[in-house]
């Protein structure tokens, strides 16, 4: 499984775009990457998934560069609602083997 | 209904104590993940369950015993747990395990082992 490589913490303001990259340098042909939000005490939450290039749905943007050995969460435009831990993920295939990394950990400033 | 519950929310057993976590879907998923979480740790995968047959067991300590009776459903075990095992266990499902599929997380059942 690929082994993915988060920064631990970050701060930002209300109101501002937020980019969390991961890296996944061993990143296999068949793999996706795949993003989860989690507040405290709850259970993680599927944000986005992508393969390659870039994905975008009503709440996040993922950039993925040609190599795939890196991607990028970013997220517009943040509240105080999105404080929480953002976890990158990678792996495809047989029995969703997933493996969570360290996680980002989002607090925003008011 | 995109909803995974688990029973109980909060979970208090001592060292000799046999008890069980429950997980409930009705999206129709085939499978079913336990995973357990410490404070301030990403969460581990402990089992999973394809199609009600348990194919993944992440060398987890027999005290640790799943079961899923139905597609459905989804129960962990307890017996003899140690202090160490005190956290946070959640369950997962996904429609299959192509390994693209979106995990939907129930809220998880806290436990304390004393």
């Amino acid at each position: 499984l690929a082994k993915t490589t988060q920064p631990i913490s970050m701060d930002s303001y209300e109101g501002q775009e937020v980019n969390i990259t991961c890296s996944h340098n061993n990143i296999a042909t068949n793999d996706y990457i795949t993003w989860y939000q989690q507040f405290p005490s709850q259970g993680p939450r599927f944000i986005i998934q992508g393969y390659k290039t870039k994905v975008t749905n009503e709440v996040a943007s993922l950039f993925i560069p040609a190599d795939r050995k890196s991607s990028t969460l970013s997220l517009p435009r943040v509240s105080l609602s999105d404080t929480a831990v953002y976890y990158c993920l990678v792996g495809s295939g047989g029995y969703q083997k997933v493996t969570f990394g360290t996680g980002t950990k989002l607090q925003v400033i008011p | 209904d995109t909803e995974v519950t688990q029973t109980p929310k909060h979970l208090v057993m001592g060292m000799t104590n046999k008890k069980s976590l429950k997980c409930e879907q009705h999206m129709g998923h085939r499978a079913m993940y336990w995973y357990k979480q410490k404070a301030k740790k990403p969460p581990e995968l402990m089992f999973v369950y394809s199609y009600e047959k348990l194919s993944i067991n992440e060398s987890v300590p027999s005290r640790f015993s799943p079961e899923c009776p139905n597609s459905s459903l989804l129960n962990l075990h307890l017996h003899a747990l140690q202090p160490e095992d005190s956290a946070l266990y959640l369950c997962a499902s996904s429609q299959a395990t192509s390994g693209r599929e979106t995990q939907y997380f129930g809220p998880g059942t806290r436990l304390l082992v004393l």
